[in-house]
């Protein structure tokens, strides 16, 4: 399995800020995705982060609210924009490896929003 | 969207029971993975199934792919304190690389 790291760990930031968030893979990756858990719920796929090109995003997530960049096979990055309380959650970046359907997870990002 | 039927929703058992949790759908996967979540960690895989019928174990947790491919279930034995957590199933359906999850079990052990 990959090594995954994401930055930050944590952050609370203010209403109406933007916020980065960094996932970075210590071997190359076929898939990255990225995903919300809300306090107490299970996950929610937000995109799939597609290299060199956009990401694909599922129902109810925009590229203008999440704009997601992934510039190579190793590193993804997740932008929460213009965030509202309702933004604060757990973000989490995920990877396959090969051609296999397991996903590895990085450690999450904590988002509170004020 | 699309979610899992997980069960139970939460247990509280006593250190050394075994546990079992399950997974069903309404729809076929060819994929179940078992994942374990810490408070303020990412998801760990613990088991991976690939085929229908496939029983897996990985020390002393066990998981089996259902023959009808619509369900599996995870079991936990001789449980200890740092089994405590949230246990999601999540499966994938035909070519889709889109995980489905259960809505996930959280268990706490009394020591």
């Amino acid at each position: 399995s990959a090594v995954i790291s994401q930055k930050p760990s944590r952050d609370i930031c203010q209403r109406g800020t933007s916020l980065t968030i960094q996932c970075q893979v210590d071997s190359q990756v076929t898939m990255m995705f990225w995903y919300r858990q809300q306090p107490g719920q299970s996950l929610t796929l937000i995109a799939t982060a597609n290299q060199g090109s956009e990401a694909t995003y599922e129902s109810g997530f925009v590229i203008d609210k999440f704009p997601i960049s992934r510039p190579n096979l190793t590193f993804s990055t997740l932008t929460v924009s213009n965030m509202s309380p309702e933004d604060s959650s757990i973000y989490l970046c995920s990877v396959t490896t090969g051609g296999y359907n397991e996903q590895f997870f990085g450690p999450g990002t904590r988002l509170t929003v004020l | 969207g699309q979610q899992l039927n997980q069960s139970p929703q939460s247990m509280f058992i006593q250190e050394g029971e075994d546990v079992s949790m399950n997974c069903t759908s309404s729809s076929i996967f060819n994929t179940w993975l078992w994942y374990k979540q810490d408070p303020g960690e990412g998801p760990v895989l613990l088991i991976a199934l690939y085929k229908a019928g496939e029983l897996t174990s990985n020390g002393r947790l066990t998981a089996q792919f259902g023959i009808t491919r619509k369900d599996s279930f995870l079991n936990i034995s001789a449980s200890i304190p740092s089994d405590v957590g949230i246990y999601f199933c999540a499966g994938l359906a035909g070519n889709n690389r889109k995980l489905i999850w259960g809505l996930g079990t959280s268990l706490a052990v009394n020591p």
